[in-house]
């Protein structure tokens, strides 16, 4: 069954530094999204994409955050300059469409990012 | 805007027994998600419920949803051990955005 694929599971950086998250969305969809869950707290959205480009991002996704799809099958959110605050689980997910039929949103299983 | 909120937030029964989690929205939908997370991993699609359907069932999983009331329950029966996770609806939410309820966390005793 065709998933979504994250890597790394888990990624340890030293704050100030730069970190790309990547995921491998499932092969037909056409939208992406990444989310955030900070240990213990709920899953809030960060950013969607479609199209070639942002449709929709919340306050979290500052100028820090930024997304791409560089090859067509990637899709990747870097962090700047990471703060002890983006300690998260970050989640991509993605879904072959937004209405009517086959909109369900399926996740990978998020890349753990330690900030030091 | 959009809102999800989930009851109870945590739920204990033993093997065997029925559990029931509830959420509830502010706005109106065009369909419903719901998600299970085993502890710090990923997030697992159960099953999606259109504003037009009232109930929808997948193995030991049944979903309702009252749009009049814009809520929604997620009914697992018979459970096992292994449903021991978290349980979170998701709502879509403006341009291709969904919001998730704030969880609930349910412990099967064996």
């Amino acid at each position: 069954e065709p998933e979504v694929t994250q890597t790394p599971s888990h990624q340890v950086t030293q704050m100030g530094q730069e970190v790309i998250l990547r995921c491998v969305p499932i092969s037909n969809h056409l939208y992406f999204y990444w989310y955030r869950q900070i240990l213990g707290q709920k899953v809030e959205f960060l950013v969607s994409f479609y199209n070639n480009e942002i449709s929709e991002k919340s306050e979290i996704f500052d100028d820090q955050f930024s997304v791409e799809r560089p090859d067509g099958s990637n899709f990747t959110l870097k962090i700047r300059s990471t703060k002890l605050e983006d300690s998260a689980m970050y989640f991509c997910a993605s879904s072959e469409a937004w209405q009517g039929l086959n909109t369900e949103a399926f996740f990978g299983q998020g890349t753990r990012l330690t900030v030091v | 805007s959009q809102q999800g909120e989930e009851d109870p937030q945590a739920l204990s029964i033993q093997e065997g027994e029925n559990a029931t989690m509830n959420c509830s929205y502010k706005t109106s939908i065009n369909n419903l998600q719901w998600y299970r997370q085993n502890s710090g991993r990923g997030l697992v699609h159960l099953i999606l419920i259109r504003s037009n359907e009232r109930e929808k069932h997948s193995g030991r999983l049944r979903v309702t949803l009252d749009t009049s009331k814009k809520s929604s329950s997620l009914l697992i029966t018979a459970s096992r051990a292994a449903d021991t996770a978290s349980y979170f609806c998701a709502l879509p939410s403006g341009t291709y955005k969904y919001i998730f309820g704030t969880g609930t966390r349910l412990k099967v005793l064996a």
